[in-house]
């Protein structure tokens, strides 16, 4: 199972662009990267996938390298609500799904 | 919007008991999966369900932990007995389908906490 890496924290300001980064250079070609966040006592909620392309929702972008080896997931105007832990994962082909340490995003006034 | 729902929400036990968590999946979806989460670190998978069939129990402590999904809609997860390295979060989640990209987005429940005192 592909491994990730991910800076343990960040800080963010109110209304600007956070950039996640992950480095999952042992990807396999068949496997996507799928982002996580956890809201501080709730479960985990998912935010976005992609396989090769980028991908844009109503949370969040995902830009992936066009060698797959890393990822960068943005939250365009981020708010103080989106202060969590975020993981970036990649997905087995069996579905699983192994949750590293993320990165802690601090959203500050 | 559909929810996946566990109970209890919170258990405190004394170590050498039995405790039963209950997670009840999104309407539909075949998969599921138990996680473990410790304080401060990140989510261990301890079973995942396809239907009523166990996928991977790879990581479950089976000298103590059972889960069960007997058809194939809601299951339990069984610790006996409880030790104080339990402590943690137990989290349930769902999807609809086992593989394929545009349908194995994972549902979390709001969790259990377990305290083992």
């Amino acid at each position: 199972d592909a491994k990730t890496t991910q800076p343990p924290s960040m800080d963010c300001a109110e209304g600007r662009a956070a950039n996640l980064p992950c480095n999952h250079s042992t990807i396999s070609g068949n496997e996507y990267v799928y982002w996580y966040r956890q809201i501080h006592s709730q479960g985990p909620q998912y935010i976005i996938h992609g396989l090769k392309n980028n991908e844009t929702n109503e949370m969040a972008s995902l830009i992936i390298t066009e060698d797959r080896k890393s990822s960068t997931l943005i939250l365009p105007h981020a708010t103080l609500r989106d202060t969590a832990v975020y993981y970036c994962i990649v997905r087995a082909v069996t579905g699983k799904l192994i949750f590293g340490q993320g990165t802690t995003l601090q959203v500050k006034p | 919007e559909a929810e996946v729902a566990q109970s209890p929400r919170y258990k405190i036990t004394e170590k050498s008991q039995a405790v039963a968590f209950w997670c009840d999946p999104i309407s539909g979806h075949a998969t599921l999966y138990w996680y473990r989460q410790i304080l401060g670190q990140g989510l261990e998978l301890l079973v995942q369900f396809q239907d009523e069939s166990v996928v991977d129990d790879s990581q479950l402590p089976k000298d103590r932990f059972s889960a069960e999904r007997l058809k194939g809609v809601d299951s339990t997860l069984k610790i006996q007995p409880a030790e104080l390295g339990d402590s943690a979060m137990y989290l349930c989640a769902s999807s609809l389908a086992l593989t394929g990209g545009a349908y194995n987005e994972q549902f979390f429940g709001p969790g259990t906490r377990l305290t083992v005192l």
